[in-house]
């Protein structure tokens, strides 16, 4: 079975600061993919970030990055100069057979 | 540039009704099509997809069924609503031959209450 583990239900961090969002996966396939959506107050989903796990080099997007960590199943996303309006729920997701999310990390960016 | 609509974006509905959610797309020709439900405070489940007019899967045996009538419309239905489809559903896009390795691109969602 695929699953998606996202241990921390809730972060917060100071605006300008840098947070980073842990997620970890399971899968046999050998050819997936990984993605962070964010799902501000609005609820509607917004891709963030894709990773293809046949890549070595981590993805970013303007100021926001991933470690992935093939070998330990370990895909975490890094928010730098973090904002207010980066204030949101976080999901991980597997891309395999089909998409799996996990549970959702909510974190609150402060003033 | 394409874009998802769902609508409508607010229902109640009292339980034993029946219910219809559409999803179209725009700008895109031949997408895989997603239904999903997402409790409160949880992720979401995978309900149906679709990568062809008339071509469902269903992930999740339950109350509710997918039909896709056009190449770009979705459509979700139930003949009897339980307490239990309470719920947001979002609709999804993606396009390429693999429905795996495609980015999914998510509609704005209907936020569905059974009384």
């Amino acid at each position: 079975a695929q699953t998606v583990t996202q241990s921390q239900p809730e972060m917060s961090v100071q605006e300008a600061e840098t947070v980073t969002l842990s997620c970890t996966y399971d899968t046999s396939e050998s050819n997936y993919y990984l993605f962070w959506y964010k799902q501000p107050p609005s609820r509607q989903m917004i891709l963030v970030i894709r990773q293809e796990a046949y890549k070595q080099q981590n993805a970013t997007e303007n100021r926001f990055s991933v470690n992935f960590q093939k070998a330990a199943k370990s895909f975490s996303l890094k928010i730098s100069d973090s904002q207010l309006g980066d204030t949101a729920m976080y999901f991980c997701a597997l891309g395999a057979d089909k998409l799996i999310f996990g549970t959702g990390t909510r974190l609150q960016v402060f003033p | 540039s394409q874009t998802i609509h769902q609508w409508p974006a607010t229902l109640v509905q009292p339980v034993g009704s029946p219910l219809s959610l559409e999803c179209t797309v725009e700008g895109t020709s031949n997408p895989n099509l997603y239904w999903y439900r997402q409790a409160a405070g949880r992720g979401l489940q995978l309900l149906f997809y679709s990568v062809g007019i008339g071509q469902i899967s269903s992930e999740v045996p339950q109350n509710l069924s997918a039909s896709r009538p056009q190449d770009r419309q979705f459509i979700l239905s139930s003949k009897k609503l339980l307490l239990s489809d309470s719920g947001f559903y979002l609709c999804a896009w993606s396009g390429g031959s693999s429905v795996t390795a495609s980015t999914q691109y998510f509609g704005p969602g209907t936020r569905l209450t059974v009384l």
